[in-house]
């Protein structure tokens, strides 16, 4: 069974950058995209990035600037990192598993996500 | 990128259906077949519920349905029952290796 836990600081100060580590359990992080998404209190998901076990990347373009996701294959473990966070940043943050085909098309992309971390929350303040 | 617009609040009485819309536009939603549907218990990890627009993961009741109109995926539940009220999300891709969600369904069975 393919479990996901996340981990890391409950707390960061305003610009600072936050860090959260995913560790995967009973899957091989060699394959398959490994992704993060968070939620803020009382809104909705928002999807951040994913990474590839070949340490291949992308971001949600609100995002870009502020984020980079790592993976440890050697650890079995992927990381978020976002920089210059502000309370709006105050989320749970979910790891999750990407599903489907290895490569998108110009019409096609078949991805989930599954399973899920339990979640972290991160609250930002100072 | 903006959110797929869901209802806030849908409810059903136990043992009826109820539709769950998810409203994106033709470079998300509309564009591409690669919509899914996830379940979230506030305080647990959220389970997916349907993948690929109308496929259901193993284990999933078949109860649960998906489908899609042009820019609009829908969730319907059939045979409501109490356990099923929780929070529902969307996603859909949305070009480019990225990928977007709702803002999520409060479903109440009354």
């Amino acid at each position: 069974q393919v479990q996901l836990q996340e981990s890391g600081p409950g707390l960061v100060k305003p610009s600072e950058t936050l860090s959260l580590t995913c560790t995967v359990s009973g899957d091989s992080i060699s394959s398959h995209y490994w992704s993060w998404i968070r939620q803020p209190p009382g809104k909705g998901l928002e999807w951040l990035g994913y990474v590839y076990f070949s340490g291949s990347t992308n971001y949600n373009p609100s995002l870009k600037s502020r984020v980079t996701i790592s993976v440890d294959t050697s650890k079995k473990q992927f990381s978020l990192k976002l920089k210059s966070v502000t309370p709006a940043d105050t989320a749970v943050y979910y790891c999750a598993r990407a599903l489907g085909a290895l490569y998108c098309s110009s019409t096609s992309c078949s991805k989930w996500f599954d399973p899920w971390g339990q979640g972290t929350l991160v609250t930002v303040s100072s | 990128q903006s959110a797929l617009t869901q209802p806030r609040s849908v409810s059903g009485s136990p043992g009826q259906s109820v539709t769950i819309s998810c409203t994106g536009t033709s470079s998300d939603v509309g564009g591409y077949t690669s919509v899914s549907w996830y379940q979230h218990h506030p305080g647990k990890a959220p389970k997916l519920m349907i993948y690929d627009v109308t496929k259901r993961p193993s284990g999933v009741p078949d109860r649960f349905s998906g489908s899609k109109s042009d820019n609009t995926a829908s969730l319907t539940i059939s045979g409501l029952q109490a356990e099923d009220e929780t929070d529902y999300y969307c996603c859909s891709y949305a070009g480019s290796y990225t990928w977007v969600f709702g803002g999520g369904t409060k479903l109440t069975v009354l």
